[in-house]
């Protein structure tokens, strides 16, 4: 079994729709949690982390179920520049685990 | 600060021969990790330091693939010989990981093409 698993959609939503991530983790120690954004032929970049009580960022809200071991991401009033793969990243004892990553597309 | 920076952005080869990919990550940061991406396998972690010593090269692939780093402000990672079956993104992040809250930071990568 994967440490990290993500469903790689693709998930294509139109404009300003509000469309919703997860990511299952394997092992129930795991201690940090981030979400990555990567463009095409880009690197990825941080996004936000995951917080315990779970934590907003503008249209973006992420949060953290340790009890069903997954994280979520959920993005609100998406825009066209929102298209890119989101990443989730779970950190436990020295090593980041990344997830395969879900493909969005906003459609104009 | 400039990021991780890492060089070349590409690079084409010919099967066989030896490709270095370098690394320079943030200053101050104490882990460096590479890592390469491929459609079919996604992020794969390759190696990773720690204080510049080599702490898990699980993820090397092979013998054809060595890396190093010889001070807190450079690594590189080795292919010889190249084949096409490494063709792939090859990033580079440094994390500090007393302070998880910032997670990573990826270098732009190194395309590299095996022909």
């Amino acid at each position: 079994r994967k440490e990290v698993e993500q469903d790689p959609g693709p998930f294509n939503v139109p404009e300003g729709a509000t469309v919703a991530f997860n990511c299952t983790y394997s092992n129930s120690a795991s201690q940090s949690f981030f979400w990555y954004r990567q463009d095409c032929r880009k690197e990825p970049k941080l996004l936000m982390s995951v917080y315990s009580s779970g934590n907003e960022d503008g249209r973006f809200t992420a949060q953290l179920n340790r009890a069903s071991q997954y994280i979520s991401l959920l993005i609100r009033d998406s825009k066209l520049s929102d298209s890119a793969t989101y990443l989730c990243v779970v950190i436990y004892g020295n090593q980041f685990y990344f997830g395969t990553g879900t493909s969005l597309t906003v459609i104009p | 600060d400039a990021g991780v920076i890492q060089s070349p952005r590409h690079e084409v080869t010919e099967m066989g021969q030896e490709v270095t990919l370098r690394c320079k990550p943030i200053s101050g940061h104490d882990y460096l990790f590479w890592y390469r991406q491929t459609m079919m396998r996604g992020l794969e972690l390759l190696i990773y330091f720690n204080n510049n010593v080599p702490i898990d090269d699980s993820g090397m692939p092979e013998d054809r693939f060595s890396a190093k780093m010889p001070n807190a402000s450079f690594s590189t990672l080795k292919i010889q010989p190249s084949e096409p079956r490494d063709s792939a993104v090859y990033f580079c992040a440094s994390s500090l990981l007393g302070d998880t809250n910032y997670g990573y930071t990826f270098g732009s990568g190194t395309r590299l093409t095996v022909v």
